[in-house]
Parts: structure tokens; C-alpha cells; sequence
């Protein structure tokens, strides 16, 4: 069973402190991935790594940052919080190859900046 | 501009009858197409693809079709029952595992009992 799991399930921060998600996979995934969850908007991915040290942006990396130094862990920084990174943010991991298109999520952080 | 639409933000439909949710694509690229389900609290889980070389894809009580010329795919579940009750992502990608998954806004579905 694909597991993957994340640091926090709810977080508070106030505006402009730095922020550290984490993620890890136990399924030796190449390819990890960080989404946020917005009503209405769906799942926009901010960034993701194909490999370690690897990483590209997303639709929306402005104002974070990735670190992956290692295969299993996936982390997502946001330098200076601010009240519109307020969500819920999701890692997720899949195998890489034509077809692997399925991604296994952790179960999410809920991220309140006030 | 959003590529992949749900237009229907909610869904009712009573246990037993059949549940469908839409979903329509702008991107003619799209190569390959998923639904995941989101049950409040947890992350979302795969729950069933189809590729653009086929018009049909059956899991159980799950089934996709997929219309090419109209851009649109759409997701039955039947029967349905009060556990199917969760939030449903559309989403599409492109004919590399490398391309990017674009998700839909997502459809709540309550099934009543």
C-alpha cells in the first residue's frame, strides 16, 4: 500500500513567518508533486520534482519554494506567509512512465495564515 | 482560462438511481483522463482513467465515457450509495507522464439514503 504522509494536518502562522511543509513517500516514487486545494478552483500545482534535486514550477509557485535532497521527502516553503496562502495544501507521488499518471495523495495540511 | 470543467459544483441524487457528473476539456492535447474522489479530510484517491484511444472504461459500478469531438467525458456510478457521497476530480493530461495533470474544480456528490 502506497503511503504517503504529511508533517502536519493543521497549521496556524502569521503573516511573514517562513513555512515548512513536508511530505514523505514510502513507495520509492520518482515523482513527487505539491498541490493546492481551493472551492471552486480544484487542485493547482505549485511545484514538482522528477527526480532529487530536481525541481519545475507549477501554475502557481509565486511565493514558494521546494526542496527534495532526498527521494522519499518532498518539502514546500513558503518564505514569508501570507493571508492568500491560506488552503489546503497536497502532496502527492506517483512512478514516472507513459501511463503512470496516477497519483497518490498524502492527506493534506490545512494552512491558515492570519 | 480553466482546461478542464465541472460545471455542476453539486450533485443529489438518492441511494439506488444512477449518479452522473460531467466534465468537459478545452486542450485537444489531452491525451489521458482520471477521476479521483475526495472524502472530506483525506487526500484524493485514483478511482478510474481512460485514455483517448477508447470511448469507454468500466470498474465495477464505476464507468467513464469520453467523447473526442465533443471534448467531454463523464463519470456514472450506479448504483449509487450513501458512501459514494464525496467530492469528484476531473482531471487530464498529456500524452507523457511528464506532462502536467490539470484538475477540474471538482463536483460534491450526495448520495441520500
Amino acid at each position: 500500500d502506497v503511503k504517503v504522509t504529511q508533517s502536519s494536518r493543521y497549521l496556524v502562522k502569521r503573516t511573514g513567518e517562513k513555512v515548512f511543509l513536508e511530505c514523505v513517500q514510502d513507495m520509492d516514487h520518482e515523482n513527487m508533486f505539491w498541490y493546492r486545494q481551493d472551492p471552486g478552483l480544484g487542485l493547482r500545482l505549485i511545484y514538482f520534482s522528477y527526480d532529487v534535486k530536481m525541481k519545475e514550477k507549477g501554475d502557481i509557485p509565486e511565493g514558494y519554494s521546494v526542496s527534495r535532497e532526498k527521494k522519499e521527502r518532498f518539502s514546500l516553503i513558503l518564505e514569508s506567509a501570507s493571508t492568500n496562502q491560506t488552503s489546503m495544501y497536497l502532496c502527492a507521488s506517483s512512478l514516472p512512465g507513459q501511463g503512470s499518471y496516477e497519483q497518490y495523495f498524502g492527506p493534506g495540511t490545512r494552512l491558515t495564515v492570519t | 482560462d480553466q482546461q478542464v470543467k465541472q460545471n455542476s459544483p453539486s450533485l443529489s441524487v438518492q441511494e439506488g438511481r444512477i449518479s452522473i457528473l460531467n466534465c468537459d476539456y478545452t486542450n485537444s492535447m489531452f491525451d489521458y483522463f482520471l477521476w479521483y474522489k475526495k472524502y472530506p479530510a483525506e487526500g484524493p484517491t485514483f478511482l478510474i482513467s481512460i485514455s483517448s484511444i477508447k470511448d469507454k472504461n468500466e470498474d465495477g459500478r464505476f464507468t467513464v465515457f469520453l467523447n473526442k469531438s465533443a471534448k467531454h467525458l463523464s463519470l456514472h456510478i450506479v448504483p449509487s450509495q450513501p458512501g459514494d457521497s464525496a467530492v469528484y476530480f476531473c482531471a487530464a493530461s498529456g500524452k507523457t507522464s511528464y506532462d502536467k495533470v490539470i484538475f477540474g474544480p471538482g463536483t460534491s456528490l450526495s448520495v441520500i439514503p
